[in-house]
């Protein structure tokens, strides 16, 4: 099993629309929790990290359900601008290396 | 403030060349990366430094060696490029939440 698993999509959605993508992570000692954005051939971009108690910045909310071993990430309102690839990223406590799921590819149309 | 940067941005190669990837960062982080990236492989960790003057093997290490300058810069070097080291690399810096920062890469083609 992969130690951070997303649904690679493409998710197609027209504009306006709300879509939400999950990650699962497998390590219970998992600490820090992130979302990150990348362009079509450009670097990994931080979109936000995600806390306990979850988080919200503009049209995008994250939230991170320990139990299940999973981190959420909502976005509403779709924009043509909101098309890229999303990953996934966990670092566990203690270790400098985190973790990179291989990211869901989103297509906003008009 | 500059963030990551990476230099050069485009390199093609022949089989059995050599070059050096340079990466800085002036954010004063401690731990650095350096990550391939190849179409449906995702980001794969070639090595890292956790702090000046350590170096770690990462997920891909063969074909490479790593060299942590100072504090600011950590170079990755091929030292006989072969065409399965075509890719785009990419090298980050870890924030104080363990947030990356990433450079904007290097695409590299080795023929």
């Amino acid at each position: 099993r992969k130690e951070v698993e997303q649904d690679p999509g493409p998710f197609n959605v027209p504009e306006g629309a709300t879509v939400a993508f999950n990650c699962t992570y497998s390590n219970s000692a998992s600490q820090s929790f992130f979302w990150y954005r990348q362009d079509c051939r450009k670097e990994p971009k931080l979109l936000m990290s995600v806390y306990s108690s979850g988080n919200e910045d503009g049209r995008f909310t994250a939230q991170l359900n320990r139990a299940s071993q999973y981190i959420s990430l909502l976005i509403r309102d779709s924009k043509l601008s909101d098309s890229a690839t999303y990953l996934c990223v966990v670092t566990t406590g203690g270790s400098y290396i985190p973790t990179f799921g291989r990211g869901t590819s989103l297509i906003v149309h008009p | 403030n500059a963030g990551v940067t990476q230099t050069p941005k485009f390199q093609v190669l022949k089989t059995g060349q050599s070059m050096t990837l340079q990466c800085a960062q002036d954010m004063n982080h401690n731990s650095m990366y350096w990550y391939r990236q190849d179409p449906g492989m995702g980001l794969r960790l070639i090595y890292y430094s956790a702090s000046e003057g350590t170096t770690d093997k990462g997920e891909v290490p063969n074909g490479y060696n790593v060299s942590r300058l100072n504090k600011r810069e950590f170079s990755l070097r091929l030292e006989s490029a072969a065409p399965s080291q075509t890719s785009v690399y990419f090298c980050a810096s870890r924030g104080p939440g363990d947030e990356q920062y990433f450079g904007p890469g290097t695409r590299l083609t080795v023929t």
